[in-house]
């Protein structure tokens, strides 16, 4: 079964950091690009960042740009998002997601939520 | 960035009714346009890929169609399970970007 679990949320000040976590099981991860995609509570979805199968392409939301990092292990099945400089705003369920050939987004993970308060 | 717009924002319907929603982009977008259904509390799934290409597992009323800068997602006849909302999101280029939603409730 192909499946997406995030881990890593949690409460945290504002300016702090956060690492988040997705492990991925039931397929080749090394061959898909993978994305995190964010939605603050009771708002829409909103497309965080992507990774491309060998991290050669990269590319964030300019909401996150010099605070977010994406990077993965394909040797540990792994996608992760370095969280710096963290803001209220950022305050969210983040999930993992899977492009597929034709860059939809499947499978999704169950999401991980991070708060940002003091 | 491509601002994609959904109408409307939610929509009151009864079992059994054909229910419409649509999404336009603020430019064309070719056919690189997916529709998401979200149950409270749960991940998004998705229900249509390439504006038309119904994802496997999805029940067959659920329908998608457009090019360009307008689509529309289509149920033929709701059932009390696809009370939800639904986000359309483009692929055409970077920033994905995500349309507003459109909940749809129970009449």
């Amino acid at each position: 079964e192909v499946q997406l679990v995030e881990s890593g949320g949690g409460l945290v000040q504002p300016g702090g950091s956060l690492r988040l976590s997705c492990a991925a099981s039931g397929f080749t991860f090394s061959i898909y690009s993978m994305n995190w995609v964010r939605q603050a509570p009771g708002k829409g979805l909103e497309w965080v960042s992507y990774i491309s199968e060998s991290s050669s392409t990269i590319f964030y939301a300019d909401s996150v740009k010099g605070r977010f990092t994406i990077s993965r292990d394909n040797a540990e099945n792994s996608l992760y998002l370095q969280m710096n400089s963290l803001r209220d705003e950022d305050t969210a369920v983040y999930y993992c997601a899977r492009a597929e050939s034709m860059r939809e987004l499947v499978p999704w993970g169950q999401g991980t939520l991070v708060t940002v308060s003091s | 960035d491509i601002q994609m717009t959904q109408s409307p924002s939610s929509l009151s319907a009864s079992v059994g009714d054909r229910v419409t929603i649509t999404c336009r982009a603020s430019q064309s977008i070719s056919s690189y346009l997916y529709w998401y259904q979200q149950k409270s509390g749960k991940a998004p799934k998705l229900l249509i890929y390439v504006a038309s290409s119904l994802q496997s597992g999805v029940p067959s009323r659920f329908s998608g169609s457009g090019s360009g800068t307008d689509f529309t997602l289509t149920i033929s006849s709701l059932q009390p399970e696809d009370f939800a909302t639904y986000y359309c999101q483009q692929s055409y280029s970077m920033p994905w970007t995500f349309g507003q939603g459109t909940k749809v409730e129970i009449k």
